[in-house]
């Protein structure tokens, strides 16, 4: 079974119109952050967040927001979806871990989000 | 703020030849990690290699190995005996070595395996 996972995995949707991405883990960690892909940009960071507590902006924050249910939940919404959201989005998580995984973000599967 | 950049785009090689990724960086930072990440056409980030910066020592990871100039902020990515499953885009990535453990990536070069 998958450490990370997103759901889901594909979706299309209209402008306008609100959207929640999703995330799971069962690696125990306490770090996790959402990034954005664009071709030709690589990925940027729209939240971080090192517990349910604690909830950071990355870098393209503005039009998001997040929520972190617990431990191993976080979610990413797009309140009012527009065309240049359209992207593939990730979901990472870091940890203590152990000696090898310590420093390393792990990946989901990734969601293709298309805004029409 | 830290910057990656990936200045080819597109790399191509021949199955079985070895092929060289190059990347570069800024960062006033002393203590930081370098990161090459694949992604094949399943779209999964899957981390190749990591370097951490106070260690001089080179990284390698069978076929895969790095040549990191710390100096000329230099982090290049070498795949030995390439095969047709290391087509992939590659991205090169930073992170701090301290607080808050996000990473910045460079755009990513797609690599073609011509058999």
């Amino acid at each position: 079974d998958a450490d990370v996972t997103q759901t889901p995995r594909n979706r299309i949707t209209k402008t306008g119109k609100r959207i929640m991405l999703e995330c799971s883990q069962t690696k125990g960690h306490d770090r996790m952050y959402w990034y954005r892909q664009d071709p030709g940009l690589g990925l940027r960071l729209i939240y971080y967040s090192f517990d349910v507590k604690d909830i950071n902006k990355g870098e393209i924050s503005d039009g998001y927001s997040v929520s972190r249910q617990a431990q191993a939940k976080f979610s990413l919404s797009l309140e009012s979806a527009i065309p240049n959201q359209t992207a593939l989005y990730f979901c990472a998580t870091s940890g203590i871990g152990t000696s090898k995984e310590r420093n390393e973000q792990f990946f989901g599967p990734g969601t293709r989000l298309t805004v029409l | 703020a830290q910057t990656v950049t990936q200045s080819q785009p597109e790399m191509s090689v021949q199955e079985a030849e070895t092929v060289t990724l190059s990347c570069t960086y800024d960062t006033s930072e002393s203590d930081y990690y370098l990161f090459w990440y694949k992604q094949p056409p399943s779209r999964q980030m899957i981390l190749v290699i990591r370097q951490e910066a106070y260690k001089q020592q080179n990284a390698t990871e069978n076929r895969f190995s790095v040549n990191f100039q710390k100096a000329a902020k230099s982090f290049s990515l070498k795949i030995s005996d390439s095969q047709l499953g290391d087509a992939a885009m590659y991205f090169c990535a930073y992170r701090s070595g301290g607080g808050s453990e996000k990473l910045v990536f460079g755009k990513g070069m797609k690599l073609t395996v011509n058999p």
